[in-house]
């Protein structure tokens, strides 16, 4: 059985930096065709991709959020950290890690199963 | 940037049959998937490449393909499956690894 969950902060200050870990069980993330995404989902509003991360350390983020993001991955702790830089008040949302299935190449996308539970952080002075 | 257009909502009665629409450009070349959100909830997938169900997914949920527009169908549509149904893509380049369509709330009368 497959199981993520987010973890970090609940309230970050403006210009401050976010850094959220996602600890999994149930996979490893040095299996060829594996990864590991984040989704935000601001409160009422859509979800959105942020970053995702291969098994062979290939990542990839949102255009729009590339300058801000930064994935890494723990094989050895099976974790998965994203950090986002320059924190406003606009990222206030549920922050989602995701275990990524599809094709067996990297850089390919695929679908998000199962999710975790979500973390909110409200960015706020 | 690339977008996945999806109506805000669809009503249906139970027992009906529901269908929500997504539409995109490179949907003719990528793979659509579904997502079933309730309130407070993380997402739940219901489709994946297009029309495949994962297990313990009712067999009432199934996904369509054409053209530039995929479909969920929900055929027999029962109250428990009041909920927001978000599709999943990737365009064409491999610039978006996953966009996320604006998601459309289904309200059973």
């Amino acid at each position: 059985q497959i199981t993520l969950k987010e973890s970090g902060p609940t309230l970050v200050k403006p210009t401050q930096t976010l850094t959220l870990t996602c600890t999994f069980s149930g996979f490893s993330l040095s299996t060829s065709g594996v990864g590991v995404g984040w989704i935000r989902q601001p409160p009422g509003k859509a979800l959105e991709w942020l970053a995702l991360i291969y098994w062979n350390d290939d990542k990839r983020y949102s255009p729009s959020l590339k300058s801000r993001l930064t994935i890494t991955k723990d094989t050895s702790k099976n974790q998965v950290v994203l950090t986002m830089t320059n924190m406003d008040p606009v990222d206030t949302a549920t922050y989602y890690c995701a275990h990524r299935r599809g094709g067996a190449a990297a850089g390919t996308g695929g679908w998000f199963d199962p999710w975790g539970q979500g973390t909110l952080v409200t960015v706020s002075s | 940037s690339y977008e996945l257009t999806q109506p805000p909502s669809v009503s249906v009665s139970p027992g009906q049959t529901a269908r929500i629409t997504c539409s995109g450009d490179a949907l003719p070349k990528q793979y659509a998937y579904w997502y079933q959100q309730k309130p407070g909830q993380a997402p739940v997938l219901v489709i994946y490449k297009d029309s495949e169900r994962p297990s313990g997914i009712p067999e009432r949920f199934s996904g369509s393909s054409s053209g530039t527009t995929v479909t969920l169908t929900i055929s027999g549509v029962q109250a428990e499956d009041e909920a927001d149904y978000y599709c999943q893509s990737a365009d064409s380049s491999g610039t978006y690894q996953a966009v996320f369509g604006g998601g459309t709330k289904l309200t059973v009368l």
